[in-house]
């Protein structure tokens, strides 16, 4: 399909686990970002690439997130040892560079802390 | 810092009734703004958008329009239909490409 894809649809682990995210985005974006939305706090930044400039990774709310964009492609969020607080639906977008273009958002990732 | 508030939901309408859903907005520049819709179990969408001052977006019957007097980018609709049910977010982010920052989102709801 010509959308952003995300993979899983849903993940459910037990607290202390790693996970991995991951996101396609759509072909000739150069710009990705990732976003969590969970119910307390509504749609928060976390981290965004732009071509092979330094990430911005200002939203990362722990040293526990990280996320890495091999090839200008995709992209992958991981959380280390997990907590119940990480439960949530974790989205990606992508966009072209230009000024003023959309972000357009994947279906997400579910992601539950058991 | 740059923050978006919404008008807080549930918002009910019976069908053909007019809809506003305030949005304002704190910003340190001069942003770009958008409205995005999520309809149940899809993915987040953009609806409008409007890039400075006096502009207006519109879409699907939606607009809204860009008022840097009062900070605002209200969205309306003349006439809902049940299909418009769905959470509506109001967001920002600077011309340069960046973060968008959003609203804590408002749930419609539009009965037959």
């Amino acid at each position: 399909g010509a959308g952003v894809s995300q993979s899983p649809s849903n993940k459910v682990t037990e607290k202390g686990k790693d996970v991995e995210l991951r996101c396609d985005p759509i072909s000739g974006h150069t710009a990705l970002y990732w976003y969590r939305q969970s119910l307390g706090q509504g749609l928060e930044f976390l981290i965004y690439f732009q071509g092979n400039s330094a990430p911005d990774k200002s939203g990362l709310p722990s040293d526990r997130f990280s996320a890495e964009r091999t090839g200008g492609s995709v992209s992958t969020l991981t959380i280390q040892r997990t907590q119940q607080e990480d439960s949530a639906v974790y989205l990606c977008a992508s966009s072209l560079a230009e000024a003023n273009q959309p972000q357009h958002f994947g279906d997400g990732t579910r992601l539950s802390i058991l | 810092g740059d923050s978006v508030t919404q008008m807080e939901g549930p918002v009910t309408l019976s069908e053909e009734a007019f809809l506003t859903i305030n949005c304002t907005y704190t910003a340190t520049g001069y942003p770009s703004l958008f409205w995005y819709v999520q309809y149940p179990g899809e993915g987040l969408q953009l609806l409008l958008k409007a890039t400075k001052a006096d502009d207006k977006g519109s879409n699907k019957g939606f607009e809204a329009t860009y008022r840097k007097e009062t900070t605002s980018f209200h969205l309306e609709k003349g006439s809902v239909q049940v299909s418009d049910s769905a959470v509506y977010f109001c967001a920002l982010t600077y011309n340069q490409g960046g973060k968008l920052i959003f609203g804590q989102g408002t749930e419609l709801s539009v009965k037959p």
